[in-house]
């Protein structure tokens, strides 16, 4: 059973970069594609963007001048990095292996933009 | 991108009853690549319904899916208690995939 684990910082600040991490386990994360999807508080879901095992980037075009994603085959981990970021991007940040739709999601991380 | 509008937003309904929800595309999503999720609080979404209407492992019969093209439909037959919940559709045909604003099953 494939397990995901988001971890990094649950505060940063209002222009600064959001780091995620995503290590998966139960599973390689090789020949799959990875995706984060975050939804904030109270609100809807929204696809952030996702990463192939070979380095290949797939962004919503809403962020994607401010999102870069990238995998580390030898730790069975992927990443997410948004810069720039406001209120607006607070949020529960959830990794997810997809297939263009979504079966295994890690348990979510809340990500406040607050100074 | 495709704009999935989901209806109603609020479904309020008894343990027993059987829950129609709806999910309109603002085009059509080819080869039915449509999903549904089921989100309870504090979790993440669970994947119930894929390919418009073929269930995910381990999920109960009295889920089906059904429609096409532009229209597609989540049923639940019986609402169980834990079936009390917010439901959301996500097309994977055209990218960005795209998720519906959710609809909210309530117990009356």
């Amino acid at each position: 059973q494939v397990q995901l684990q988001e971890s990094g910082p649950g505060l940063v600040k209002p222009s600064e970069t959001l780091s995620l991490t995503c290590t998966v386990s139960g599973g390689s994360i090789s020949n799959n594609y990875w995706s984060w999807i975050r939804q904030p508080p109270g609100k809807g879901l929204e696809w952030v963007g996702s990463v192939y095992s070979s380095g290949t980037t797939n962004y919503n075009p809403s962020l994607k001048s401010r999102v870069t994603m990238s995998v580390d085959t030898s730790k069975n981990q992927f990443s997410l990095k948004l810069n720039s970021v406001t209120a607006a991007d607070t949020a529960v940040y959830y990794c997810a292996r997809s297939s263009g739709y979504f079966l295994y999601w890690g348990q979510g991380t809340l990500v406040t933009a607050s100074s | 991108e495709i704009v999935l509008t989901q209806s109603p937003g609020t479904l309020s309904l008894s343990p027993g009853e059987r829950a129609t929800l709806s999910c309109r595309a603002s085009q059509s999503v080819s080869r039915n690549n449509l999903v549904w999720y089921q989100q309870k609080p504090g979790q993440a979404p669970r994947l119930l319904i894929y390919g418009a209407s073929n269930r995910a492992t381990g999920i109960p019969d009295r889920f089906s899916g059904s429609g096409s093209g532009t229209d597609f439909t989540l049923t639940v037959s019986r609402l169980e208690p834990e079936d009390f919940a917010v439901y959301y559709c996500q097309q994977y045909d055209t990218s960005p995939w795209t998720f519906g604003q959710g609809t909210k099953v309530e117990i009356k």
